[in-house]
């Protein structure tokens, strides 16, 4: 249980266009998902939390106008990179918790690696 | 938030060694996970452990949350083994989950 899936896996695009990424829990209801963003050789930044029917709140330094995240239902959230340029390539990762117990551990997804060339 | 730090940023084992990685966090926690990221960047879930002591085949590891820290400990490691370790805490009131900066485990044949 408690799977995580994110899409697409990998995705190339062209500097100054749009780039969608979904992220659903198959087999929960998450209320709350986080998005994280990984460059080469380093760790996880958290970006932002997703609250389904609520706007999303932003770390600070990360634009939300760039970052576009909704999370209209309680199985799907969307990142939105709009108008990607080259320093926008990096590895994003949502999560999940599985069950609205505050102590609860959080499910990953797979990851999209984003090359905006 | 909390802020999460790895020991060692680096371990190179020969197949067959066993290896501790340690993890300190500066507040206390309410959730901790170890994390094995291969080399495709998927983040395998080894440990929810916010406290006390599991085990899981070669892996275990250990949560004292008193003294704000973890350990992560491998077994007879393989060289399937490698990649990069992440632990993850959450607490200090905040409910993100903040991650260290890793252990890049080597293991040769």
């Amino acid at each position: 249980g408690a799977v995580v899936s994110q899409h697409p896996s990998r995705v190339i695009c062209k500097s100054g266009t749009s780039v969608k990424i979904e992220c659903r829990s198959l087999d929960f209801q998450a209320t709350t998902m986080f998005w994280y963003r990984q460059f080469p050789k380093q760790s996880l930044m958290l970006m932002a939390t997703s609250n389904e029917g609520s706007k999303a709140t932003y770390e600070q330094g990360v634009e939300k106008d760039k970052f576009l995240i909704n999370h209209a239902s309680l199985t799907l959230s969307t990142l939105t990179v709009t108008s990607a340029h080259p320093e926008d390539s990096s590895f994003y990762i949502c999560s999940a918790r599985g069950d609205l117990s505050y102590n609860s551990p959080l499910h990953f997804g797979n990851g999209t690696r984003l090359t905006v060339t | 938030g909390i802020q999460v730090e790895q020991s060692p940023p680096d371990l190179i084992l020969q197949e067959g060694a066993n290896s501790t990685l340690r993890c300190n966090f500066s507040d206390s926690v309410n959730n901790l996970q170890w994390f094995h990221q291969n080399p495709w960047g998927q983040l395998i879930n080894l440990f929810y452990i916010p406290s006390g002591t599991k085990q899981n085949g070669r892996l275990s590891a250990t949560t004292v949350a008193t003294e704000r820290y973890s350990l992560l400990y491998i077994s007879s490691s393989q060289t399937t083994d490698s990649g990069v370790y992440f632990c993850a805490g959450r607490g200090g009131g905040s409910e993100k989950l903040v991650f260290g900066k890793g252990t890049k485990l080597t293991v040769n044949p």
